[in-house]
């Protein structure tokens, strides 16, 4: 089955800076997702990446699927407050390509912005 | 749309004890999921169901897990005589069957076994 490593597993930021949250599959990844989590809550959707190559954003977040398919970069410009939290990479649990919602995830990246 | 709500959102029980959490998804989304998170760990998949049915179970689900969704709305997790290494939080989360990677969780039901 799929598994998905994360780097680096804290980040701590002066708000106003960047920063690249990394993910690496151990398969090929047929799809990759993004995820954020506050602290003791659920987790909310960004953003999908299916192609090699792919790059998405989603106001000042950009993701990037790597044209092998094995690695994912999270990038955030100019972080602010709001940002703080974990950002998990989740993808298919059975490696394939065929979604059926069951996802694997890594172990997360937890962000910390200090204004 | 209220989104997905789970209840209790804490749960505090001894060794032993039978606990059972519910959770209920936005209302047009025929998948269901249940995750299990640790700390330091992203989610676990344990369990999922499209309407009532329940489609697969992992191997992290023992045979004192079981999970419905009666007629395919809200859905229960229970677990019998709790061990301690079962505290942990319990993520449900629900999607349309065509987008099935972008599920939207709950809040998580955090058990605790003392």
């Amino acid at each position: 089955s799929q598994e998905l490593e994360q780097s680096p597993q804290s980040l701590i930021v002066q708000e106003g800076k960047n920063l690249t949250i990394n993910c690496t599959s151990s398969k090929t990844l047929y799809g990759l997702y993004w995820y954020k989590q506050k602290y003791g809550e659920g987790l909310i959707f960004l953003m999908m990446l299916q192609k090699g190559g792919e790059e998405k954003s989603h106001e000042k977040i950009t993701a990037k699927l790597d044209e092998k398919k094995q690695q994912s970069s999270l990038h955030i410009t100019a972080s602010q407050p709001s940002h703080a939290g974990i950002y998990l990479c989740g993808a298919d649990k059975d490696a394939g390509g065929t979604s059926y919602g069951k996802l694997t995830f890594g172990q997360g990246t937890i962000l910390t912005v200090h204004p | 749309d209220t989104g997905v709500s789970q209840d209790p959102r804490h749960k505090i029980t001894k060794r032993g004890q039978n606990v059972t959490f519910r959770c209920d998804p936005i209302s047009e989304h025929n998948r269901l999921y249940w995750y299990r998170q640790t700390l330091g760990q992203g989610p676990e998949f344990l369990t999922y169901f499209q309407n009532e049915a329940q489609l697969e179970k992992s191997r992290l689900l023992s045979d004192r897990f079981s999970a419905e969704r009666p007629k395919g709305s809200f859905s229960t997790l229970e677990i019998q005589r709790t061990e301690q290494g079962d505290s942990a939080m319990y993520l449900c989360a629900s999607s349309r069957w065509e987008s099935s990677y972008e599920q939207y969780f709950g809040p998580g039901t955090r058990l605790t076994v003392t």
